[in-house]
């Protein structure tokens, strides 16, 4: 099972809005509706911030939101912030009973 | 508090084993899978495996078979992860995450720093 794609790097502006891609196959992406995103800040562990490929937890801002088309999803941040800069990987489920969840490779989002 | 509280940094030679732990609190642990993923220095989330403490049904990624061995003792709400020979190549921070109900990982340990080096 091959790692999902994700653009190495994004950036924008404070208040801009940023949408990050997330690339898988009609096996994962495309064949369930979760897919999950995580931000992780240097040095921390992740932390959920979308799930069910457009939920988003209790206590996560409303300026991060998730879409899915055919194969592709995305996490879309609006209103960008300097806490908003850090790493986000994508994760979709696989449907097989042993690999079952395979990650992105990660996008590093630049604040300018 | 809901939490998952990993063991500490580990310090060890190639060849020699390792155990490593997640022990989960504030929530009902044998009803949620513990997922294991690594994050090798500089490197993206690789996802090892999971564990359902409350019969200890596992599964593991094929990168990750026979490589590692996941377990758990739900009578202290523990997760565990093994080595029985580790390699440099295994130097990496390892997270324990909490499986939610849509597949997603909705609570992470904060991590335990494994380092192999002769």
């Amino acid at each position: 099972q091959s790692a999902l794609t994700q653009p190495a790097s994004v950036s924008g502006s404070p208040g801009q809005s940023i949408t990050i891609s997330c690339t898988g196959t009609s096996s994962d992406v495309g064949s369930y509706n979760l897919v999950s995103w995580y931000r992780q800040h240097p040095g921390k562990a992740p932390k959920l911030m979308i799930y069910e490929g457009s939920k988003r937890p209790s206590g996560v801002s409303n300026r991060f939101s998730g879409s899915k088309s055919g194969n592709m999803a995305s996490l879309t941040i609006s209103g960008l912030q300097a806490e908003d800069e850090a790493d986000y990987y994508c994760c979709s489920y696989t449907g097989s009973s042993t690999f079952d969840v395979v990650f992105g490779g990660g996008t590093k989002l630049t604040v300018l | 508090e809901v939490q998952l509280v990993q063991s500490g940094a580990e310090v060890k030679k190639p060849g020699e084993s390792l155990k490593i732990s997640c022990k989960g609190s504030g929530y009902r642990f044998i009803s949620y899978w513990i997922g294991w993923v690594r994050q090798r220095p500089g490197k993206g989330l690789e996802w090892m495996g999971i564990i359902y403490p409350g019969d200890s049904d596992t599964r593991y990624s094929p990168s990750f078979q026979g490589q590692v061995t996941i377990s758990a003792d739900k009578s202290i709400s523990t997760a565990y992860l093994q080595w029985s020979s580790l390699k440099a190549s295994d130097t990496a921070i390892y997270y324990c995450a909490r499986r939610g109900d849509y597949v997603d990982l909705d609570l992470w340990g904060r991590g335990t720093l494994v380092t192999v080096s002769s």
